[in-house]
């Protein structure tokens, strides 16, 4: 069955440092795969997905950027962490472009 | 044209009631719609979803119906139960190369005992 992992579930980061967070799916290949945020009490705003390995496509313009270095792994990442970077970000994953299956979640905080 | 609208933003329900949520979309090209429920530190889960060739969904205590020529669809929660007390978002897609998710902007219910 397929399986998606998505870590750390909280994290607290100083304004202006880096960030690194990571996805992988297992069971499945070639997924497409997507990074949301939410912020608290709010909707989900997509901010990158891919549909293969090198393949990013970012909706909205932020200090934020998403790699796919293999098949099965998502990573988002920041150089300089702003206040308004925080929320909650969610990794999926979809075969076709319908069930979208989300990961636990991490919880970032900005200080 | 690729908004998805959700209404109402908060719901409050008794137990036993019957929750409804309503989604109206634009783009005539979507041909899968989901619901996710989510709850509170989780990431949303599929609940349920329906293609536009049927008007009527059901899954146990959940349903969808879905008007086509209105581009409406709903999802009715019969016998609401505190336990389904969640934030629900519609979604919307098309098949046919990629084509990104839609989602309404959520509901908040709570089920009241």
């Amino acid at each position: 069955s397929q399986t998606i992992h998505q870590w750390p579930a909280t994290l607290v980061q100083p304004v202006g440092s880096p960030l690194s967070l990571e996805c992988t799916v297992e069971g499945t290949s070639n997924p497409n795969l997507y990074w949301y945020r939410q912020a608290a009490g709010r909707g989900l705003q997509l901010l990158f997905y891919s549909v293969g390995i090198g393949q990013i496509s970012s909706e909205v313009p932020q200090n934020l950027s998403a790699s796919r270095p293999q098949d099965r792994q998502f990573i988002l990442s920041s150089k300089k962490l702003l206040l308004s970077d925080s929320g909650f970000y969610l990794c999926a994953w979809s075969v076709l472009n319908e069930k979208l299956f989300f990961g636990s979640g991490t919880q970032l905080s900005v200080l | 044209q690729q908004q998805v609208k959700q209404s109402p933003q908060s719901l409050i329900v008794q137990k036993g009631g019957i929750s409804i949520i309503n989604c109206a979309y634009e783009n005539t090209a979507f041909d899968y719609f989901p619901w996710y429920q989510q709850f509170p530190g989780k990431g949303p889960a599929l609940l349920i979803a329906i293609r536009p060739d049927v008007s009527e969904k059901k899954e146990g205590r959940f349903t969808i119906s879905f008007n086509k020529s209105a581009k409406q669809f709903s999802l009715h929660i019969m016998d609401s139960q505190p336990g389904d007390s969640a934030t629900y978002f519609c979604a919307a897609s098309s098949s046919g190369g990629y084509q990104k998710v839609t989602f309404g902007t959520g509901t908040k219910l709570q089920v009241i005992p």
